[in-house]
Formats: C-alpha cells, sequence, structure tokens
C-alpha cells in the first residue's frame, strides 16, 4: 500500500512551451501533496505544499506563476511549469502524506519526472 | 537553509562491512528524523525514522541514532551488501508553521564493492 505515482516519468520540451506533471497517490487519499526539486548530485528542495482544495504554499524563492499548482482532488496533485527554459531541466518528485492515521506523518514519494528543456 | 551539494560526502565499504552514515541538522526545533535511500533515476525510499524523544531505533539491519545535544544522526547499515549501494539523505521535520514538511540534507554515496 500506500503509493504515489507520476507521469510521465520523462519529458523533453521546447523552451518556451508548458509542461504538466501528474502526482498521484493510488492506494490512499492524500490531504497533502509536496513538490520538490532535485538538480544533479544535489539534494530535494522542497518547492511547495499543496493541500486539497486550497491555493499551495510555496517556498521562498519558487514563483507560483512560474510553477503552478493544482490540488483537485484527495489522490492527484499537479505542477505545471509554465514557460519553460533550459534551466528549469530538473528532476521534479512528488509526495504525499496520507489522510488516514494508521498511515501516520510519513510522506509517500513518487518516482520522479525527469524534465530536460532543448 | 538550501543545500549546496556539488559534491557529496562519499562513503566506500567492502561488502559484508557495517556502515556508518552521518548527517547534522539545523534545526533545534526539529522532532521528527527520516532517512531515506535514493538509486539512480528514482524517489526517495523510506529506510527508518525516530522522533526527538527517543535516541535510537533498530529496523532490519539498519540502525538510526540521534544526539540532540550536538543535533547529529547517524544511519548504521550491518552486513552491507551491493544493493545498498545509493544516495542515502536524512531530513528533518518540526513543529510550527514548518510542520510536516521535510528539511533534507546534502546526502552521502554509498558504494558497496563486492
Amino acid at each position: 500500500g500506500a503509493v504515489v505515482s507520476q507521469h510521465p516519468s520523462w519529458v523533453i520540451c521546447k523552451s518556451g512551451t508548458s509542461v504538466k506533471i501528474e502526482c498521484r497517490s493510488l492506494d490512499f487519499q492524500a490531504t497533502t501533496m509536496f513538490w520538490y526539486r532535485q538538480f544533479p548530485k544535489q539534494s530535494l528542495m522542497l518547492m511547495a505544499t499543496s493541500n486539497e482544495g486550497s491555493k499551495a504554499t510555496y517556498e521562498q524563492g519558487v514563483e507560483k506563476d512560474k510553477f503552478l499548482i493544482n490540488h483537485a482532488s484527495l489522490t492527484l496533485s499537479t505542477l505545471t511549469v509554465t514557460s519553460a527554459h533550459p534551466e528549469d531541466s530538473s528532476f521534479y518528485i512528488c509526495s504525499a502524506r496520507a489522510a488516514d492515521w494508521d498511515l501516520g506523518n510519513e510522506q509517500f514519494f513518487g518516482p520522479g519526472t525527469r524534465l530536460t528543456v532543448l | 537553509g538550501e543545500s549546496v551539494g556539488l559534491h557529496l560526502p562519499t562513503l566506500s565499504v567492502q561488502e559484508g562491512d557495517n556502515s556508518i552514515i552521518n548527517c547534522a541538522y539545523s534545526n533545534s526545533a526539529s522532532d521528527y528524523f527520516i532517512w531515506y535511500k535514493q538509486e539512480s533515476g528514482k524517489g526517495p525510499q523510506f529506510i527508518i525514522d525516530i522522533r526527538s524523544n527517543m535516541d535510537k531505533r533498530q529496523g532490519q539491519r539498519v540502525t538510526v541514532l540521534l544526539n540532540k545535544t550536538v543535533k547529529h544522526l547517524s544511519l548504521q547499515i550491518a552486513a552491507t551488501q551491493p544493493g545498498d549501494s545509493a544516495v542515502y539523505f536524512c531530513a528533518e521535520s518540526g513543529g510550527g508553521t514548518s510542520y510536516g514538511k521535510l528539511t533534507f540534507g546534502q546526502g552521502t554515496i554509498l558504494t558497496v564493492h563486492p
């Protein structure tokens, strides 16, 4: 149980286009989902916290108009990178925290999405 | 704070040896700590966690030690196997406004030689 999926697993796009990444909790409901970015040989950096039915909370330095987050249901959050540029190329990882207290406070991580902007 | 990890610490061990990976955390208000394993091109995988009211917790082949006095966390892996080769991250979570948010350490690359 407690599986999180991401789609797509990798994407290559042209500079200036927008890319949407989906994060789904497959077998549990997630009240909160988190989006992270990871550059090569670096750690995970939290970008934003997404609560179902409300606006996302962005970390300092993360442009909310650049990285649009929608958490429309308890099993789906989406991250849209708008007008992507090469410097947005990165590994984007989501995690989900369950609404079920039996699953505790743990965040369950997705497999990540590799974005390459040409 | 921001992680600057262009050169991650590395640890090389022989198969069968015990491994110890260390982590220093910065927030004295953090009350929940987790170790993750990340293989290349994949998301982090939960290994073991510990709350601040404990100083040691054991799992299968892994032990986490917490020293709150010096804000230090360590992960011990017994009888390390080639399949343990990965990047290991510690993460901390605190209360208050940062409740539930994880701050990751810079990571350590573990290489296990057969």
